[in-house]
């Protein structure tokens, strides 16, 4: 069965300093990999998505970067922290070529940005 | 791009009263249809989906039907309990991703 790894679960980061937040898969190969991100009292905004090894699109200009160096492995960083970069980040993932279409959430990370 | 739109909350009820979320999309094509939901605490956890017109999804007790004439997909539960307290998300496929509503919190109450 696929299980999705979040790395920290909790993060609290003064501003201006970096970030790297690490997603890892099981059970699964070449998936669609996926970085949302959920602020306080909103919905879940779409950061990033990865078809494959080092092909990342970004659906939002930010300060924020991924990278997807291994096939099961999604990492969500940034060189400056902004406050408003807090909220809850959440990995997903889509198996290439299912039948269906639903992802797969991970645990999540809660950033706090001080 | 293709997008739902889903009723804003927030909605408190009593146990065992009837849940109604609405969720309407725009869309170019037939996309498939989901309804997730967000424990507390917790990442988010696909709830019921359905691929195609006039299919019913439905799960712990939980229905949407995709209704193409109105551009719908509603959730509604018949008898809600305390555990069903969370944030329902609303999505359609689009392409290689998923386009989220806002999310609406549901509090039940004892």
């Amino acid at each position: 069965s696929q299980t999705i790894h979040q790395w920290p679960a909790t993060l609290v980061q003064p501003v201006g300093s970096p970030l790297s937040l690490e997603c890892t898969v099981e059970g699964t190969s070449n998936p669609n990999l996926y970085w949302y991100r959920q602020a306080a009292g909103r919905g879940l905004q779409l950061l990033f998505y990865s078809v494959g090894i080092g092909q990342i699109s970004s659906e939002v200009p930010q300060n924020l970067s991924a990278s997807r160096p291994q096939d099961r492995q999604f990492i969500l960083s940034s060189k400056k922290l902004l406050l408003s970069d807090s909220g809850f980040y959440l990995c997903a993932q889509k198996q290439t070529g299912a039948r269906t279409n639903e992802q797969f959430f991970g645990p999540g990370t809660r950033l706090t940005v001080l | 791009g293709d997008s739902v739109t889903q009723m804003e909350g927030p909605v408190t009820l009593s146990e065992e009263a009837f849940l109604t979320i609405n969720c309407t999309y725009t869309a170019t094509g037939y996309p498939s249809l989901f309804w997730y939901v967000q424990y507390p605490g917790e990442g988010l956890q696909l709830l019921l989906k359905a691929t195609k017109a006039d299919d019913k999804g439905s799960n712990k007790g939980f229905e949407a039907t995709y209704r193409k004439e109105t551009t719908s997909f509603h959730l509604e539960k018949g008898s809600v309990q305390v555990s069903d307290s969370a944030v329902y998300f609303c999505a359609l496929r689009d392409d290689y991703k998923l386009s989220f509503g806002a999310g609406t919190t549901v509090t039940v109450r004892a």
